[in-house]
């Protein structure tokens, strides 16, 4: 089955405790990216990778990195977390062509912040 | 201003009834429209997408590109109470398509 899986779906955590999201497709797609969503703001793109070792920033990347060493898997870190990075987390796969930009969305990591 | 703007709604309609979900946008180099849609609690799915002026419909959803006034819309034909959801316009501003811009999402509530 065509997924694109994050890892935890739920956390937890202290200000100030490096903590890393996994996200992993099994479609083969070159693009992936990272969205937060907050109520009112709706989803904001946070990095993007076009393909292993080439990412940019969306419009949020303060507070966060992300690397693309495979093309499956695309972490996103946060090396200090704070409480205004409580958010709902999601992971995103396209294909390059076919019916282009069509977004595969993962199932969303929650994340809390104390 | 902000780059996408939609109605957050609740926007009610009765069942069968024609709902119609209004997005604009400010950057005029955007090149590609996006509705996705989202159930409470889920992640956002692709309803359609659309690049060029006027209408593209599959099935019951028409969406609609007005360039020139920086505007989509998607039409709901028929509505059914299970397409009660959030349905969020997105933008992308760059040619590759990765670049994307969401609005905050339109509540739409269909009611038996």
């Amino acid at each position: 089955e065509a997924q694109v899986t994050q890892n935890p779906r739920y956390l937890i955590t202290v200000t100030g405790k490096k903590l890393t999201v996994t996200c992993s497709q099994n479609m083969n797609h070159e693009y992936m990216s990272w969205y937060r969503q907050d109520p009112g703001l709706g989803l904001r793109q946070i990095y993007y990778s076009m393909n292993v070792e080439v990412t940019d920033k969306g419009d949020v990347p303060e507070g966060y990195k992300v690397s693309r060493k495979e093309k499956r898997n695309f972490p996103l870190i946060l090396e200090s977390p704070s409480p205004n990075q409580t958010s709902l987390y999601f992971c995103a796969s396209t294909a390059l062509g076919g019916r282009a930009y069509e977004q595969y969305f993962g199932p969303g990591t929650r994340l809390t912040v104390t | 201003q902000k780059e996408v703007e939609q109605n957050s709604g609740p926007l009610s309609v009765p069942e069968g009834a024609i709902a119609s979900l209004n997005c604009t946008y400010s950057d005029q180099g955007s090149q590609s429209f996006f509705w996705y849609r989202q159930y409470s609690g889920k992640s956002p799915e692709l309803i359609m997408f659309i690049y060029s002026n006027g209408d593209k419909e599959d099935g019951r959803f028409t969406a609609q590109l007005n360039k020139a006034s920086q505007y989509v819309s998607l039409l709901i034909r028929d509505s059914q109470p299970s397409d009660s959801a959030t349905y969020l316009c997105a933008v992308n501003r760059d040619n590759y398509g990765q670049n994307f811009v969401f609005g905050p999402g339109t509540r739409l509530s269909v009611l038996p």
